[in-house]
């Protein structure tokens, strides 16, 4: 089973300030199925980036993702008020899916 | 415009069973691969089972095999999650996502999950 450990576990900025998520696979994943999510307290999540650098629709250029393998970064350009959130990475498998245990972006 | 909506959730007694349903809307439910995640309390979100188009490739987390079942009806556009054996380390909010693809994702085909529904809550105490 494939393991996501993302860090930090806590990243406390201040709006317009630029946020770097990590997330690292205990094996190649390529980067074809490793996703990222924003996930705010009683709503649904909501995908941010799909194939590991592909921005889903409606989603601002202020987010990009790039990596391929094991190493994968999400990028947040300037933190804006409604940013503050959880973010999780996430790898579609061929029989088990698999999520990172989220990083919470908060504000410092 | 895609909706997810589910249902089924509430409180059951450790061992007891519940049947969640995602009802869908807005877009062809039967070309869709589905998916349940669920969220623990003070918890990150967890897979718990998918289902291909026709119902032939269904896969499980060990946290849930040989308990819980999902399955579809295309022809009303439902998924379900059948819980037996509830534990209560299955108490969580369960939330059904559509899977997405793309075919031409520079260079393959990547896969997501694009549409979430809001979750219903399931607590499983004495």
């Amino acid at each position: 089973e494939i393991v996501l450990t993302q860090s930090p576990g806590t990243l406390s900025l201040s709006p317009g300030e630029r946020a770097t998520l990590s997330c690292r696979a205990s094996e190649n994943v390529g980067r074809y199925f490793l996703a990222w999510y924003q996930h705010k307290p009683g709503q649904a999540p909501r995908l941010l980036i799909y194939g590991a650098s592909n921005r889903a629709t409606d989603i601002p250029d202020r987010f990009s993702g790039r990596g391929t393998g094991t190493d994968f970064t999400l990028t947040i350009s300037r933190l804006e008020p409604e940013d503050f959130a959880v973010y999780y990475c996430h790898h579609y498998g061929t029989s088990q899916d698999t999520f990172g245990q989220g990083t919470k972006v908060e504000i410092k | 415009e895609v909706q997810l909506v589910e249902s089924g959730g509430g409180l059951v007694k450790p061992g007891g069973s519940l049947r969640l349903s995602c009802e869908a809307s807005g877009f062809d439910f039967s070309s869709h691969r589905m998916t349940w995640v669920r969220q623990a309390p003070g918890k990150g979100l967890e897979w718990v089972s998918s289902l291909s188009l026709s119902s032939t490739t269904i896969h499980y987390a060990d946290s849930v095999r040989g308990r819980f079942t999902i399955s579809r009806d295309n022809a009303r556009s439902s998924l379900y999650l059948q819980l037996n054996s509830l534990k209560v380390e299955d108490t969580a909010v369960y939330y059904c996502a559509r899977v997405g693809s793309t075919r031409y994702c520079g260079g393959g085909s990547c896969f997501y999950y694009d549409y979430w529904g809001q979750g219903t809550v399931v607590t499983v105490s004495s």
